[in-house]
């Protein structure tokens, strides 16, 4: 069975750093192509960053130079580091894995139960 | 990476049907048939529902389709029924992102 644990979520300062990190089972993150998406209070989901199979990663304009996308294949683990937070940033953090591991077409298949990080002074 | 437009809401009484648009761009709904759908109730993680447009995942039932043309999509729910009260929203792949829509709300009245 496939499952996605997301830990990290705090509150945190405007212009501070926080590490978000998704614990997989079920499946090896390397083989996958696993997302951060974040839903922000009353608001819709929004894509933030996949890392692909190979180790490509591509970014939201919103989080591009701000936020990084890596994994740990040894403890099957994918990591989001953010810095430089806006208040903005403020929303529910899920980890997800797409449906096909052959090429990302954005099926967002599995969920995990989200983290919330909260950007406030 | 603008958000697709969706109706904030659309309602209809149990067994009738309500369709939800997703209108996006050139770039995304319009350039690739990878469309998804998500369904999301109150405190939950959104659940995929519909994808490579017409698509269903097992278990979601057959009440559920999902169509396209142009830089439109469509979902529509046959026979509603009370738990499909929910937030709904599109997806499309646009190349080296995803872009969600902006949400519609569906009222079982």
């Amino acid at each position: 069975e496939v499952q996605l644990v997301e830990s990290g979520g705090d509150l945190i300062q405007p212009g501070g750093s926080l590490r978000l990190s998704c614990a997989a089972s079920g499946f090896n993150v390397r083989a996958n192509f696993v997302s951060w998406v974040r839903q922000g209070p009353g608001k819709g989901p929004e894509w933030v960053s996949v890392l692909h199979t190979g180790g490509g990663a591509y970014y939201a304009d919103s989080v591009k130079g701000r936020f990084t996308i890596s994994r740990d294949s040894s403890k099957n683990t994918l990591f989001l580091q953010m810095s430089s937070l806006r208040v903005e940033d403020t929303a529910v953090y899920y980890c997800v894995r797409d449906k096909y591991s052959s090429g990302w077409y954005g099926y967002f298949e599995h969920w995990g139960q989200g983290t919330l990080v909260t950007v406030a002074s | 990476q603008s958000a697709l437009t969706q109706p904030p809401s659309a309602s209809g009484s149990p067994g009738q049907s309500v369709t939800i648009s997703c209108t996006g761009t050139s770039s995304d709904v319009g350039a690739y048939n990878y469309v998804s759908w998500y369904q999301q109730h109150p405190g939950k993680a959104p659940k995929l529902m519909i994808y490579e447009v017409r698509k269903r995942p097992s278990g979601v039932p057959d009440r559920f389709s999902g169509s396209k043309s142009g830089n439109t999509a469509s979902l529509t729910l046959s026979g509603l029924q009370a738990e499909d009260e929910a937030d709904y929203y599109c997806n499309s792949y646009a190349g080296t992102n995803t872009v969600f829509g902006t949400g519609t709300k569906v009222t079982v009245l």
